[in-house]
């Protein structure tokens, strides 16, 4: 079982809506997590960290709940730019990253 | 302020051939990440460099090898290119191993 782990998508969602990404982890030793975005054929960028309960930047709300184990990503009035890859990854020994989850936001 | 610089940006290899992947960060971070991405399978950590003079596998090590020549640099090398090893190849760097890494703009291997 892999580390970290993600729903790969893809989300296609209207512009405007609210969508929320999951990614679980198996390791109850991870003391750190983070978001990357990726676009296309560019290389992943931080989105976010979480340190501890959670983290809100703007339209970005990331979650860590510590007793089941996963992190959450809430993006909300999505923007057509928001379409992207994203990224979840845990720290134990090094950062693990899963596979990426899709994200199209339609006009 | 370049970051994580990766050089080449692109290569074509015949199969057999060997190469160097080359990075380097002006960040003064002690670790540093060579990962491959292929579709459909997110990030794979090939090596690792925790600190100056360390080195140690990621998940798949077979067919690279890896030097830290000083903080700065971290070299991935094919000794004998495989067309399996066609992928996209990013080095990224962080101020320890769990803080957020900074990646380089990727190297797209092709190798024939």
């Amino acid at each position: 079982r892999k580390e970290v782990e993600q729903d790969p998508g893809p989300f296609n969602v209207p512009e405007g809506a609210t969508v929320a990404f999951n990614c679980t982890y198996s390791n109850s030793a991870s003391q750190s997590f983070f978001w990357y975005r990726q676009d296309c054929r560019k290389e992943p960028k931080l989105l976010m960290s979480v340190y501890s309960s959670g983290n809100e930047d703007g339209r970005f709300t990331a979650q860590l709940n510590r007793a089941s184990q996963y992190i959450s990503l809430l993006i909300r009035d999505s923007k057509l730019s928001d379409s992207a890859t994203y990224l979840c990854s845990g720290s134990a020994r090094q950062l693990t990253f899963g596979s990426g989850t899709q994200l199209t936001v339609l006009p | 302020n370049a970051g994580v610089t990766q050089t080449p940006k692109f290569q074509v290899l015949k199969t057999g051939q060997s190469m160097t992947l080359q990075c380097a960060q002006d960040m003064n971070h002690n670790s540093m990440y060579w990962y491959r991405q292929d579709p459909g399978m997110g990030l794979r950590l090939i090596y690792y460099s925790a600190s100056e003079g360390t080195t140690d596998k990621g998940e798949v090590p077979n067919g690279y090898n890896v030097s830290r020549l000083n903080k700065r640099e971290f070299s991935l090398r094919l000794e004998s290119a495989a067309p399996s090893q066609t992928s996209v190849y990013f080095c990224a760097s962080s101020e320890n191993g769990h803080q957020p890494q900074h990646f380089g703009d990727g190297t797209r291997l092709s190798i024939l």
